[in-house]
């Protein structure tokens, strides 16, 4: 089925570990971006790209890094994990603000 | 920051009743989307609303941009419990981006 895949589905790291999320899309979506979740906090932008080659930040984008070498995969880098980035993580990919954006099923990221 | 804002935050209604959920900006938007996000999952899309004072209706679900183009509602007839979740708002303007509400927690209690 047609949509964005994310995985792991969760996962554990302590302080300091790096680890990277993966997402991928196969709607040739140009516009993918990643968004944090935390309770009361609702969805805050961490970066996101408006085609390959292209990435820009949010509102968010300490301690994290992305990359876009392809349309179809937008990886999010944890460079060294630190307990505030407890959260879940969801990938979002679109065709523009009008069209809506479909969602992975998240990442749900604890660091201990 | 041009800010939604969702109410109520969290709304616990019995099965068959029905409810309306609000999304506020004090600026003018291009466009609006309402998602609906389970436990566990993304944020679905369910709708998009551009025009000032269009109605769009899935279902039970009714979906009204104010017409001034700052508000929009959400209203749910005869509420079951399949409807539970989190419902979004999020305002599109002239690019990619978008700017979301903190969400209406909905539980309908069978």
């Amino acid at each position: 089925n047609a949509g964005v895949t994310q995985t792991p589905k969760f996962q554990v790291l302590k302080t300091g570990q790096s680890m990277t999320l993966q997402c991928a899309q196969d709607m040739n979506h140009e516009y993918m971006s990643w968004y944090r979740q935390d309770p009361g906090m609702g969805l805050r932008l961490i970066h996101y790209s408006v085609g390959a080659g292209i990435t820009d930040q949010g509102e968010v984008p300490n301690g994290y890094n992305v990359s876009r070498s392809t349309t179809e995969d937008f990886p999010l880098r944890l460079l060294s994990a630190a307990p505030s980035q407890t959260s879940v993580y969801f990938c979002a990919s679109g065709g523009g603000g009008r069209l809506g954006y479909t969602f992975g099923s998240g990442t749900r990221l604890t660091v201990v | 920051t041009q800010l939604l804002e969702q109410s109520p935050q969290f709304l616990s209604i019995q099965e068959g009743e029905n409810l309306t959920v609000y999304c506020n900006s004090s600026s003018v938007f291009s466009s609006l989307q309402w998602y609906r996000q389970e436990p566990g999952e993304g944020p679905v899309l369910l709708v998009t609303v551009v025009t000032g004072g269009e109605v769009k209706k899935l279902k039970r679900l009714t979906f009204q941009f104010g017409d001034a183009r700052k508000d929009s509602s959400l209203h749910i007839t005869a509420a079951q419990p399949g409807d539970t979740g989190l419902y979004l708002c999020a305002r599109g303007d002239s690019n990619y981006q978008l700017i979301w509400g903190a969400g209406t927690k909905l539980i309908i209690k069978p």
